[in-house]
């Protein structure tokens, strides 16, 4: 099975700080891997495919990059709406998600 | 636009069973695989089935293989997941999500329902 390590597990930051989350696998899976956003009581929202690649209707200042085991989702300038929870998942192999990271307000 | 509905969570006893259902509109059903995907109270995403766009093809987590079945009837639009020998640990908001590629290879969700509660307690 492919495990996935996403850091950190909470993050604290101030709006119009630029923050990275990272994921990395247990296994290469080339591009095969989402970012996701999700707000309490919500599902979640597509945000980054095939490591990179942004959803329409996401804003420019998400961004993705990687290949491999190493995966990076980076907000540019944080707003209000961004503070949530991100998950990665891997698409290469059935589905596995990292175990999320929760962004704070400062 | 996309709209998946789920149905048929609540509360059942341990070792019981449910039916859930994910009514889909908005787009041509049969020509995307499905999944369920769950989240336990405060804790993460888990995948937990898929199925192919043909219905011909599905995928189980280990931890409910033989317990849970995932169907869809293509001219109903709905997705199902029976789930039986339920256990405590299968409490979570059950999502429907829709693939954005008929087969399970290499198909990431593109949409996702709102969620059914399912409550396994005695």
């Amino acid at each position: 099975d492919i495990q996935m390590t996403q850091s950190p597990s909470t993050l604290s930051a101030s709006i119009g700080d630029r923050v990275t989350i990272t994921c990395r696998v247990s296994q290469s899976i080339s591009s095969w891997l989402a970012w996701y956003q999700q707000k309490p009581g919500k599902a979640p929202k597509l945000l980054i495919y095939k490591a990179s690649t942004l959803e329409s209707g996401v804003p420019s200042r998400f961004s993705g990059s990687g290949s491999g085991t190493e995966f990076t989702l980076t907000i540019s300038s944080l707003q209000p709406d961004d503070f949530a929870t991100y998950y990665c998942q891997q698409y290469n192999s059935y589905y596995t998600f990292g175990q999320g990271t929760k962004l704070e307000i400062k | 636009e996309v709209q998946l509905l789920e149905s048929g969570g609540g509360l059942e006893q341990p070792g019981g069973s449910l039916r859930l259902s994910c009514a889909a509109s908005g787009f041509t059903f049969r020509s995307h695989a499905m999944s369920w995907v769950r989240q336990a109270p405060g804790k993460g995403l888990e995948w937990v089935s898929s199925i192919s766009g043909s219905g011909g093809s599905t995928y189980y987590a280990d931890f409910v293989k033989g317990r849970f079945t995932i169907s869809r009837d293509n001219s109903k639009n709905t997705l199902y997941l029976q789930m039986n020998s339920l256990r405590a640990e299968d409490t979570a908001v059950y999502y429907c999500a829709k693939s954005q590629d008929p087969t399970m290879v290499r198909g990431y969700v593109d949409h996702w329902g709102q969620g059914t509660l399912v409550t396994v307690s005695s």
